[in-house]
């Protein structure tokens, strides 16, 4: 089993959709959290980290539960610029901030 | 502020060869952590330094190796390559465990 699952889509929406990603973790001893999102053959780069208490950032809401190991990344109002892969991160060692990475959902926005 | 810069950015290897990258972390983070993202895949942590020491290694063979100079800059080789090295390999920088800035990778084909 992979230590964080994603749903690798595509999802396919037309602009101005809402769309959820969720993730899974296995590793009840991660302690930090993160969304990332790469473009097509590009670095990825840092959307969000996800707090317990959840946290919004404009048309980006992030959620975390802790007991079902769940994280989760809404996106209303979807734009073209949008698309991409977004990839759930989990990070699992104190002071060390090894990344562990899931495999990435494609998000297609269309016109 | 220049971000992480890794060199060369694309490399053709021949199976057996031996292969060194470099990453230029951002002035003044002090870690540096490299990773393997294979096409299709999420990036997979290989080694994390910090202040010159090594702090976390993946699960890769002895195949792999690193260092970090003085200057926190920092070298991943690889020896007697194979096929399944060909990967995108990325160098991500951080100042005291927090965000981790990805360079744009060199990307490794091993023919």
């Amino acid at each position: 089993r992979k230590e964080v699952e994603q749903d690798p889509g595509p999802f396919n929406v037309p602009e101005g959709a809402t769309v959820a990603f969720n993730c899974t973790y296995s590793n009840s001893a991660s302690q930090s959290f993160f969304w990332y999102r790469q473009d097509c053959r590009k670095e990825p780069k840092l959307l969000m980290s996800v707090y317990s208490s959840g946290n919004e950032d404009g048309r980006f809401t992030a959620q975390l539960n802790r007991a079902s190991q769940y994280i989760s990344l809404l996106i209303r109002d979807s734009k073209l610029s949008d698309s991409a892969t977004y990839l759930c991160v989990v990070s699992n060692q104190a002071g060390r901030r090894a990344l562990t990475f899931g495999s990435g959902t494609r998000l297609q926005v269309q016109p | 502020d220049a971000g992480v810069t890794q060199s060369p950015t694309h490399l053709i290897k021949t199976r057996g060869q031996h292969v060194t990258l470099r990453c230029s972390p951002i002035s003044g983070h002090k870690s540096v952590s490299w990773y393997q993202q294979v096409l299709g895949q999420g990036p997979q942590f290989i080694f994390q330094y910090y202040e010159k020491e090594e702090r976390g290694r993946g699960n890769f063979p002895d195949r792999f190796s690193a260092r970090q100079f003085p200057n926190y800059s920092s070298e991943l080789n690889v020896n007697a390559l194979l096929l399944g090295d060909s990967a995108l390999y990325l160098c991500a920088s951080s100042l005291d465990d927090r965000e981790a800035f990805f360079g744009q990778g060199t990307r490794l084909t091993v023919v």
